[in-house]
């Protein structure tokens, strides 16, 4: 069965570059997430979209912005890149009808020098 | 972590042994649904109780839900190695706009052989 797809799966940048993660959630989810987990945390939710459109907002920073495109993936762009933004980042797709049980992506690792 | 707290945080048992975590939320909830995450990796989705049921059963695993103590347990039974990860809980209110996960802090569970 196809999962979640997340691009890339590493990435390094230095302090006040920009970023752009990519996710293709699971054909035929509507709903799809993403969270960010730092070193040793919990994951923490930043940002939904519902139908290409934004749901819920977490904890994203000004600095960073998502978006759903018509053929349903998702970008998360992070400008301004800081330390504390190093931290392994989610993609999670899911079928609202069902509860709101989430497929999880790989995840993609961004490193901050 | 903003909903609560797991117990305990690490945990180390030996094949065959059975493994019980446990998890407090602070808000009403409309399920509650348990990750496991290897290490440095995604999240897997295991198991979701919903809030009207007390227990629920998927092979190994077992899962109770008390609504009046805003608390639920995992119990992993006859664990093997290859049940070593980190283990968390995360609850979904369900309310309008929101359809994030609220993660717990996790059980990181070390099964030796």
């Amino acid at each position: 069965a196809a999962g979640v797809i997340q691009s890339p799966r590493h990435l390094i940048k230095e302090k006040r570059e920009t970023a752009t993660l990519k996710c293709y959630p699971i054909p035929r989810h509507d709903t799809v997430y993403w969270y960010q987990q730092g070193p040793g945390q919990d994951p923490q939710f930043l940002i939904s979209f519902y139908e290409k459109m934004q749901s819920d907002k977490g904890s994203i920073p000004d600095r960073f912005s998502a978006q759903q495109f018509s053929d349903y993936h998702s970008e998360l762009n992070m400008s301004s890149l800081e330390l504390g933004d190093s931290a392994l980042y989610f993609c999670a797709s899911s079928l609202l009808s069902t509860y709101n049980e989430q497929f999880f992506g790989p995840g993609t690792r961004l490193t901050v020098l | 972590s903003q909903q609560g707290e797991e117990d305990p945080q690490a945990l180390s048992i030996q094949e065959g042994e059975n493994a019980t975590m446990n998890c407090s939320y602070k808000t009403s909830i409309n399920n509650l649904q348990w990750y496991r995450q290897n290490s440095g990796r995604g999240l897997v989705h295991l198991i979701l109780i919903r809030s009207n049921e007390r227990e629920k059963h998927s092979g190994r695993l077992r899962v109770t839900l008390d609504t009046s103590k805003k608390s639920s347990s995992l119990l992993i039974t006859a664990s093997r190695a290859a049940d070593t990860a980190s283990y968390f809980c995360a609850t979904f209110t369900g309310d309008t706009g929101r359809r994030a996960l609220t993660f717990g802090s996790g059980t990181r569970l070390q099964v030796q052989p």
